[in-house]
C-alpha cells in the first residue's frame, strides 16, 4: 500500500497570503488528522476528519480550516498567514476500525512565511 | 485541557549507555503511544500500551504504562547511533475522543 502523501512538500508564502495543503491517506483509512510541528513545541493537534466531518478540533484560530472529500482526501487551509505559521504541517491517517490507534504520518508540508 | 509533558527535552548519550525518557499526562489516558522521528523525517509509530502497568519490549527498547494510566516511560539499553531522533509520547483522553495530544518530545543524540 502507498503511504500517506502530502503536497506540496515545501512552500514559501508572504504574510497575508493564504495557503492550501493536501493530504491523501492510506487506502482504506477514512480518518485524517492534521498537526502543526514547530521546534520545541512538539506536535500540536489541528483537527481530525472522518467521513467528511470534522470530529475533533484543536486550539487554533479560525484562520485554520480543513475539509475532507468523499474519497477521504483532505485539505487544510490557512488564511491571512502570519510569520508564526511557519512550521511543518503533518497529516496522519488511521484505520478507525483497527485495535490500535496507530497514526500513519506523511512526510509533511514545510511552510515558510516571510 | 489535557497536557502531556516529556522529560528530559534533550538527552545526550554515550554509545553503549542506557537512558530513560519519561512522559506524564495531566489526565488519565485510554492508551499511550510512542513515536520516533528521525532528523528530517516524520513520526513513525513504535508501540501502543493500553493496560494499567503494562510493559512491552522491542529489542533494546522497554515501554511501560503507569498504574494510574497517567504516565509512561521508554528505556533504551546499549544505545546505538541508530537510536538518534526525537521520541514522542501521545495519548487520547478516551477511546471515543481521538484528539491525540503529543508531548514535546525527547531529542536523543549519541556520542560514538
Amino acid at each position: 500500500k502507498a503511504g500517506v502523501t502530502q503536497t506540496p512538500r515545501y512552500l514559501i508564502k508572504t504574510r497575508g497570503q493564504q495557503v492550501t495543503l493536501s493530504c491523501s491517506p492510506i487506502s482504506g483509512h477514512r480518518s485524517v488528522s492534521w498537526y502543526q510541528q514547530t521546534p520545541g513545541q512538539g506536535l500540536q493537534f489541528l483537527f481530525e476528519y472522518f467521513s467528511e466531518t470534522q470530529r475533533n478540533k484543536g486550539n487554533f484560530p479560525g484562520r485554520f480550516s480543513g475539509r475532507q472529500f468523499s474519497n477521504s482526501r483532505s485539505e487544510m487551509n490557512v488564511s491571512t498567514l502570519e510569520l508564526g505559521d511557519s512550521a511543518l504541517y503533518l497529516c496522519a491517517s488511521r484505520d478507525r476500525s483497527s485495535n490500535t490507534g496507530e497514526l500513519f504520518f506523511g512526510e509533511g508540508s514545510r511552510l515558510t512565511v516571510l | 485541557g489535557q497536557q502531556v509533558m516529556q522529560i528530559p527535552q534533550y538527552q545526550h548519550v554515550q554509545e553503549g549507555e542506557d537512558f530513560t525518557t519519561y512522559c506524564n499526562s495531566s489526565t488519565t489516558l485510554s492508551n499511550i503511544q510512542w513515536y520516533k522521528q528521525r532528523p528530517g523525517g516524520h513520526p513513525v509509530f513504535l508501540i501502543q500500551l493500553v493496560k494499567s502497568g503494562e510493559v512491552k519490549k522491542q529489542k533494546r527498547l522497554t515501554f511501560q504504562f503507569g498504574e494510574a494510566k497517567k504516565n509512561s516511560s521508554l528505556h533504551i539499553t546499549a544505545t546505538q547511533t541508530t537510536d538518534v531522533g526525537t521520541y514522542f509520547c501521545a495519548g487520547p483522553p478516551s477511546s471515543n475522543d481521538y484528539k491525540l495530544s503529543f508531548g514535546a518530545g525527547t531529542t536523543v543524540t549519541v556520542r560514538a
